[in-house]
């Protein structure tokens, strides 16, 4: 059974606008969230992180929000721009184990 | 060389055939990992090594053989496969500290080797 779960297999946004991304895990145990993002034909290029003992993180135009109670991440891109078109991966991990627990990701398409 | 390399980046093999996939990071890290990805699946984790230890190997089939002989390089050798072991393989790299409480461990992923196995 999955415990990442993205459910959006891909999502469509104007360039501009924002863009949401969804996450939902199963495991409470999980401390250190991740998002990654993939371009085809390579791997994928760490983006943003949070740990459980904050709820929002940002960098530039990407936010990442961490609802525990929910078991649920966002990551927010604003202003959405054409090279952000990917694959992004959202992965949770045990900081006292390290391994990384990824979700299925969720294709973003961002139209001029 | 920065980060993570990977070579061959397209490796098409038979069934009885013998290859390696090789993996450097040059990002001083001492943990290395290998993922598999197949289609419409997450990323697998398939085996871990700490300071060239390996620490976790997710019942993968001994067909496939890691070697980790420094904390630099990680081999994943390869020999009768399946066509059903076609898929993106992909090394990471990350730094194992106990660091504060906002901290965690962030792997750095190379570009993948695209295996097909015919």
């Amino acid at each position: 059974d999955q415990q990442v779960k993205q459910n959006s297999p891909s999502l469509s946004v104007q360039e501009g606008r924002i863009s949401i991304l969804n996450c939902d895990y199963t495991n409470s145990m999980f401390d250190y969230f991740l998002w990654y993002k993939k371009y085809p034909a390579e791997g994928p290029t760490f983006l943003i992180s949070i740990s459980s003992i904050k709820d929002k993180n940002e960098d530039g135009r990407f936010t990442v929000f961490l609802n525990k109670s929910a078991k649920h991440l966002s990551l927010h891109i604003v202003p959405s721009q054409p090279g952000d078109s990917a694959v992004y991966f959202c992965a949770a991990s045990l900081r006292s184990q390290g391994n990384l627990i990824f979700g299925k990701g969720t294709k973003l398409s961002v139209k001029p | 060389e920065t980060g993570v390399t990977q070579t061959p980046r397209h490796l098409v093999m038979g069934m009885t055939n013998k290859k390696s996939l090789k993996c450097e990071q040059h990002l001083g890290h001492n943990a290395m990992y290998w993922y598999k990805q197949s289609a419409k699946k997450p990323l697998e984790l398939m085996f871990v090594y700490n300071f060239k230890e390996q620490t976790e190997n997710n019942s993968v089939p001994s067909r496939f053989s890691p070697e980790c002989p420094n904390s630099s390089h990680l081999f994943l050798h390869l020999h009768t496969l399946q066509p059903e072991d076609s898929a993106l393989y992909l090394c990471a790299s990350s730094y194992r500290f106990s660091g504060g409480a906002e901290s965690g461990d962030t792997q750095y992923f190379g570009p993948g080797t695209r295996l097909t196995v015919l």
